[in-house]
């Protein structure tokens, strides 16, 4: 499978606790994007990296929130501190020289 | 910033027939882009269909259509021949950049439902 994978898929955490998941993009695409998705509405934008450099941030990023992509292949965003508001769809998208957007499965995360 | 409004929470319709989910938004820019991915139940979303504001002639994918309205600010798709597998949750999206260098700005999705 050569798309975006995510890992976890799903992710149950009490609260107070950190939580980091993993994006694994399309291997030629050298941007990457971190969305958060709640029930009943559309993706939210938090941030993107154009190869390891972090371009973007959203205000929904708080300093909870951190995402790296060190080597500019996967990334990863953590958030610390949980909070029962952070419960969500976090999804990941890579895209290449033709700018579409490619998204991964998500990962669903629930905080207790 | 960029806001996009999808009226239409939900729409049901029977297989064959034509449909068509409405999008408005609101932008300052003069250039930019338009998005409709579809996101199947449990399952990642995929992109159906792209238009550049730029270009005047509606973007069309085989049973997929858009009518780009930029002085209305309006942005509908148009799905002919409906398919039990377009069963899906859509959403209109917006970007400066085509995509590329922002992050993509969506609405709140129209929940569409094929019936057989």
């Amino acid at each position: 499978d050569t798309g975006v994978s995510q890992d976890p898929r799903h992710k149950i955490t009490k609260r107070g606790q950190n939580v980091t998941f993993r994006c694994d993009p399309i291997s030629e695409h050298n941007r990457l994007y971190w969305y958060r998705q709640t029930l009943g509405q559309g993706p939210e934008f938090l941030t993107y990296f154009q190869n390891e450099a972090q371009l973007e941030k959203s205000r929904l990023l708080s300093d909870r929130f951190s995402a790296e992509r060190p080597k500019g292949s996967f990334s990863t965003l953590e958030i610390q501190r949980t909070e029962q508001g952070d419960s969500a769809m976090y999804l990941c998208a890579s895209s290449g020289i033709n700018n579409e957007q490619f998204f991964g499965p998500g990962t669903r995360l629930t905080v207790l | 910033a960029q806001t996009v409004t999808q009226s239409q929470p939900e729409m049901s319709v029977q297989e064959a027939e034509t449909v068509t989910l409405s999008c408005t938004y609101d932008t300052s820019e003069n250039n930019y882009y338009l998005f409709w991915y579809k996101q199947p139940p449990s399952r990642q979303m995929i992109l159906v269909i792209r238009q550049e504001a730029y270009k005047q002639q509606n973007a069309t994918e085989n049973r997929f259509s858009v009518n780009f309205q930029k002085a209305a600010k309006s942005f509908s798709l148009k799905i002919s021949d409906s398919q039990l597998g377009d069963t899906a949750m859509y959403f209109c999206a917006f970007s400066r950049t085509g995509g590329g260098a922002d992050g993509l700005t969506f609405g709140k999705g129209t929940h569409l439902i094929i019936q057989p």
